[in-house]
């Protein structure tokens, strides 16, 4: 089993929907989550981060974690063609000296149609 | 402005002929980094560096080599590539352990026929 699961998608919604992306995580030692965002033949992108369960909004973007069920959503309002991209999960946790270690998903392919 | 920088953008290589792939960060970070990405299997850590002379090994570090003699510059070796080492590799960088903060390079297209 994979530390962390992510649908691939493609996943295609039109202009205006909201978009809900999902992973799950095995390991509930994990403390920090984040999501990326990747745009084709480009780096990821840190698009949020959070520490605790609950959501945290920035603009069109919310970041939702549920430790209970190890379950970590990033939803998308007002979804535009520039959202347009593979979106990634990662979490992590601090392991002592060696702390900066992140495992990511697969990621999902988001195409929003104009 | 911040980057973090990598060369080459695109390498097709044969087997066995050694290669390196630069990297560079102008933002005086610490913590540096070598993810590769593969279909299916999503961004994999080869080799991390906490510090100048700091590196250890990450996930998938078989086949790789780093060295970190300079701050800003973190490059990845390949001493004998294989076309199992055919992939996406990117350098990243982060002021912090956390690893909340990470700013990657714009990766590097490798192919080893």
């Amino acid at each position: 089993q994979k530390e962390v699961e992510q649908d691939p998608g493609p996943l295609s919604v039109p202009e205006g929907a909201i978009v809900s992306l999902n992973c799950t995580y095995s390991n509930s030692a994990f403390q920090y989550f984040m999501w990326y965002r990747q745009y084709s033949r480009k780096g990821p992108e840190l698009l949020m981060y959070t520490y605790s369960s609950g959501n945290k909004e920035d603009g069109r973007f919310t970041a939702q974690v549920d430790k209970s069920s190890k379950y970590i959503s990033l939803f998308i309002r007002d979804s535009q063609p520039s959202d347009s991209a593979t979106y990634l999960c990662a979490t992590g946790r601090n392991y002592g000296g060696a702390t900066n270690k992140l495992i990511f998903g697969t990621g999902t392919l988001l195409a929003v149609q104009p | 402005e911040a980057q973090v920088t990598q060369n080459p953008r695109y390498l097709i290589t044969v087997t066995g002929k050694k290669l390196t792939v630069t990297c560079s960060q102008n933002m005086n970070h610490e913590y540096m980094s070598w993810y590769r990405q593969d279909p299916g299997l999503g961004l994999r850590q080869i080799y991390y560096s906490m510090n100048v002379e700091v590196t250890d090994k990450g996930d998938v570090p078989e086949g790789y080599k780093v060295s970190r003699k300079e701050k800003r510059n973190f490059p990845l070796i390949l001493e004998s590539p294989s076309p199992n080492q055919t992939s996406l590799y990117f350098c990243a960088s982060s002021p912090n352990r956390d690893g909340n903060t990470i700013y990657f390079g714009e990766g590097s297209w490798l192919t080893v026929v």
